[in-house]
């Protein structure tokens, strides 16, 4: 299987602060990249899908990259609706796989 | 509006069977194939595996081979996951999702293997 090596494991940060979360994978993957935000007693919401693009809904303050095997999500300006935590998740290969997530709190 | 609604809360003893329930609306059901992935504290997310809600065909994850069963009543619009010979390391949230993006989940559905 995949492996999809997630960092940082928690992070915290400050109201309008840009974030990045990184996501690597064991092997090519493609643009076959998602990232999920889950929020405390919910299910995980689709994010980005296809490396960089935003699913519906999706505020315009995140962002998807790709460069190589690694993967990033960016959150230009965090907003007290953005705590949570989130993975990463592969679709390239079967069966799919996810990043161990990172726990983003404010400071 | 899109909705997977899955069943209750289950409290299940070891080496009993449950199976939980995922009620789509708001699109057409066939469509789209049902995946079921197990959430635990200790082992995050894991990918169960997915139904073809057309024709009830299925793909497990190795490691979920014998352990869950996934069933399709295209008539309800509702895809099923048995789990069965529970033990505690069964413990766990278990979401479906629709395929393709996961673009839609489940509310979830606590499962607790406890004697």
């Amino acid at each position: 299987d995949i492996q999809m090596t997630q960092s940082p494991a928690s992070l915290s940060a400050s109201l309008e602060e840009i974030v990045t979360i990184t996501c690597q994978a064991s092997q090519d993957i493609g643009n076959w990249l998602a990232w999920y935000q889950q929020k405390p007693g919910k299910s995980p919401q689709l994010l980005i899908y296809g490396a960089t693009s935003l699913a519906d809904g999706v505020p315009s303050r995140f962002s998807g990259s790709r460069s190589g095997t690694q993967y990033s999500l960016k959150i230009s300006r965090l907003q007290v609706e953005d705590i949570g935590i989130y993975y990463c998740q592969q679709a390239s290969s079967a069966p799919p796989t996810f990043g161990a997530g990172t726990k983003l709190e404010l400071k | 509006q899109v909705q997977l609604q899955q069943s209750g809360a289950e409290l299940a003893k070891p080496g009993s069977s449950v199976k939980i329930s995922c009620k789509a609306s708001g699109y057409t059901f066939t469509s789209y194939d049902i995946s079921w992935i197990k959430q635990t504290t200790g082992q995050g997310l894991e990918y169960i595996g997915y139904i073809n809600t057309g024709s009830g065909g299925t793909y497990y994850n190795e490691k979920f081979k014998g352990k869950a069963t996934l069933t399709v009543d295209k008539s309800s619009s509702t895809a099923f996951m048995q789990l069965s010979s529970l033990t505690p390391e069964d413990t766990a949230v278990y979401y479906c999702a629709r395929t393709g993006g996961f673009d839609y989940w489940g509310q979830g559905v606590m499962v607790t293997v406890s004697s």
